[in-house]
């Protein structure tokens, strides 16, 4: 059984410019979440989406937007990068919404100069 | 609004004590209740979790407890270990199914 996987590791950007982020959900998952952590932070919580439709969202702007696919691997995408945007991404895979244990990805770090 | 909030920030053990880890959260309301374990730039690693009808659970040397009506959750690990130090983040779910997330408490075990 493969575990969530993230793309890229690493990541430079600077300010203005727009990045991509993607995940892979653990096998049979069908939710997939998330989340920003800033140095120091816990994680704050992005949105979420179930079966290819937004499934709730935190106090994001909408210059952060995502995708997921049939596979049920997810995008997370950032317009107009800011130097605040500088964080860990999570994303975060569960079998469905709501009561299901949340099993995380390594992350992807992105740095916004 | 739900708050999580984790003390003490950080902790210092020689290794071998036992210890307790403390969550508290604002609103009652919670589906689940999940500990989780953070290495310095890596993702989470799920210790535990706790749904809301359960008391505790336990997983080898560590075991989490959970009082709803109090908003707490405790985090116990029995004979700490050098490789026990990281972070240690608790977060409970509500409505929207998300996390919401402690700061953290940051563990180092000397030997």
């Amino acid at each position: 059984e493969t575990g969530v996987t993230q793309s890229p590791t690493h990541l430079i950007k600077t300010r203005g410019q727009q990045v991509t982020l993607r995940c892979s959900s653990q096998s049979g998952h069908n939710t997939v979440s998330w989340y920003q952590q800033a140095l120091g932070q816990g994680p704050q919580f992005i949105f979420q989406y179930y079966r290819e439709e937004e499934n709730g969202r935190g106090n994001f702007p909408p210059r952060f937007s995502g995708l997921q696919f049939p596979n049920y691997s997810s995008e997370l995408n950032v317009n107009a990068l800011e130097l605040d945007d500088s964080a860990l991404y999570l994303c975060a895979s569960s079998p469905d919404p709501g009561l299901d244990e949340q099993f995380f990805g390594p992350g992807t770090r992105l740095t916004v100069l | 609004k739900q708050e999580v909030t984790q003390i003490p920030a950080a902790l210092s053990v020689p290794e071998g004590e036992n210890l307790v880890l403390n969550c508290s959260f604002t609103d009652s309301a919670i589906y689940n209740l999940q500990w989780f374990r953070q290495d310095p730039g890596k993702g989470l690693t799920s210790l535990l979790l706790i749904q809301s009808s359960q008391r505790e659970q336990t997983s080898g040397r560590l075991n989490a407890s959970l009082d709803k009506s109090s908003g707490r959750s405790t985090l116990y690990i029995a004979a700490s270990q050098p490789g026990d130090s990281a972070t240690y983040l608790c977060a409970s779910t509500g409505t929207a199914s998300k996390l919401t997330f402690g700061t953290g408490t940051r563990l180092q075990v000397t030997l």
